[in-house]
């Protein structure tokens, strides 16, 4: 399959660790966001997602936080496996919760799990 | 998986070709977003078609077109190909204003 992000950031965690992935957005309008994976030859997989009213959500090893004072979304995934070894990409909704949704990405962060 | 599909997987064009582009919905969904990503980037929006009417654009040229069929599957379409257009496309099918799940994608390659 082809690369998914050559040159981006790329973290790079021993299995079992956690991670933390961290994303600035731009728009202080945006209240919805959303992380996604993405595997080399695949197209992005949804992980969680997070309303502008929380601050937290948990999900299965992975949790979002929101810190809208300061533009900033992570992803924390608990003890990470070598499968969630991919590019995560944050997005965000500017179109407004419950409507139409256009989503802007980030530019990606590579996370690379070694044994 | 998804449920969401694409096709085709690949293909190869020349400058100043038009190609077409498809896309199943996930069952039950209603609108369908069309994204490009180019090598080493996220994806871009394109547009988004909800009940068969174009619902929202990105900074694409009219060169980009689309459609949404009533079993709500839909079409990208580039006329005018040019190197830049090189990329994977991606759709993405959700219920109107709701998650989007996102497809293979299809890789254009344009010579």
């Amino acid at each position: 399959g082809e690369s998914v992000g050559l040159h981006l950031p790329t973290l790079s965690v021993q299995e079992g660790d956690n991670s933390i992935i961290n994303c600035a957005y731009s728009n202080s309008a945006s209240d919805y966001f959303i992380w996604y994976k993405q595997e080399s030859g695949k197209g992005p997989q949804f992980i969680i997602d997070i309303r502008s009213n929380m601050d937290k959500r948990q999900g299965q090893r992975v949790t979002v936080l929101l810190n809208k004072t300061v533009k900033h979304l992570s992803l924390q995934i608990a003890a990470t496996q070598p499968g969630d070894s991919a590019v995560y990409f944050c997005a965000e909704n500017i179109g407004g919760a419950g409507t139409a949704s256009k989503l802007t990405f980030g530019t990606g962060t590579r996370l690379q799990v070694t044994l | 998986e998804t449920g969401v599909t694409q096709s085709p997987t690949h293909l190869i064009k020349t400058r100043g070709q038009q190609v077409t582009l498809r896309c199943s919905s996930q069952s039950g969904h209603n609108t369908v977003s069309w994204y490009q990503q180019a090598l080493g980037q996220g994806p871009q929006f394109i547009f988004q078609y909800y009940r068969e009417e174009e619902n929202g654009r990105g900074n694409f040229p009219p060169r980009f077109s689309g459609l949404q069929f009533p079993n709500y599957s839909s079409e990208l379409n580039v006329n005018a190909l040019e190197l830049d257009d090189s990329a994977l496309y991606l759709c993405a099918s959700s219920m109107h204003g709701e998650t989007q799940y996102f497809g293979p994608g299809t890789r254009l390659l344009v010579l």
